[in-house]
């Protein structure tokens, strides 16, 4: 694999089910991203983590969980999906702790609550 | 508050010029990126500017006023493969990128 690798790309999943959404990247970058896209709204920060071991709130934390065991591995959890975190999600990486860096983005996982 | 500023959808003529503007309040700044997103598709890297002025780029500039706020993104001899939205995203003093909505450039033929 080369960059970020998102999986699933695609899921259909019932409110109140819990779901793991997985993140890998393979460039070594130090700080990694989970946001969300919604139609007609800019990209929103859910978590972030600008080094392995570390973890911090974005702007919309609230029903997501994550971890940062190692460097590659982002993984974002729903504990109990609602309809509302119906999106897509968007996994990137950046090489700098600070996140000054470009970012580079996996090819993203459409993810509808029913 | 935070907030970025840019149009909704602009229309352009294949070989022409088109800018693209995006106006910005944020908690502090450490820069300004461009990325391109196709529909369906990740965004991508297109241009970061820091200090004040243009920066060229092939067929892609960017402008940045820091005093006043303002970028905009120059795109030159457009081609068909240039449709897609165009995100501004300024870094607020947390380092955090702030994300407008983007701009949809529907080039035409």
């Amino acid at each position: 694999i080369a960059g970020i690798t998102q999986a699933p790309t695609s899921q259909i999943l019932a409110a109140g089910r819990r779901m793991t959404l997985r993140c890998t990247q393979d460039m070594r970058h130090n700080a990694m991203y989970w946001y969300r896209q919604d139609l007609g709204l800019g990209l929103r920060l859910i978590h972030y983590s600008n080094t392995a071991g570390t973890t911090g709130k974005g702007e919309v934390p609230d029903g997501y969980s994550v971890s940062r065991a190692n460097t590659d591995d982002f993984p974002l959890t729903l504990a109990s999906a609602v309809p509302s975190q119906t999106s897509v999600y968007f996994c990137a990486s950046s090489d700098g702790t600070s996140g000054t860096g470009e970012l580079f983005f996996g090819e993203g996982s459409r993810l509808t609550v029913l | 508050g935070q907030n970025i500023d840019q149009p909704t959808e602009m229309t352009a003529t294949e070989g022409a010029i088109v800018q693209i503007n995006c106006t910005y309040q944020t908690s502090g700044f450490n820069g300004l990126f461009w990325y391109q997103q196709h529909a369906g598709e990740a965004p991508t890297f297109l241009s970061y500017n820091v200090l004040d002025g243009l920066e060229e780029k092939g067929r892609f500039s960017s402008f940045l006023s820091r005093s006043k706020g303002y970028s905009y993104l120059l795109l030159k001899e457009l081609q068909m493969k240039d449709s897609a939205s165009y995100l501004c995203a300024p870094m607020d003093s947390n380092y955090q990128l702030i994300w407008g909505a983007g701009t949809k450039l529907i080039i035409k033929p």
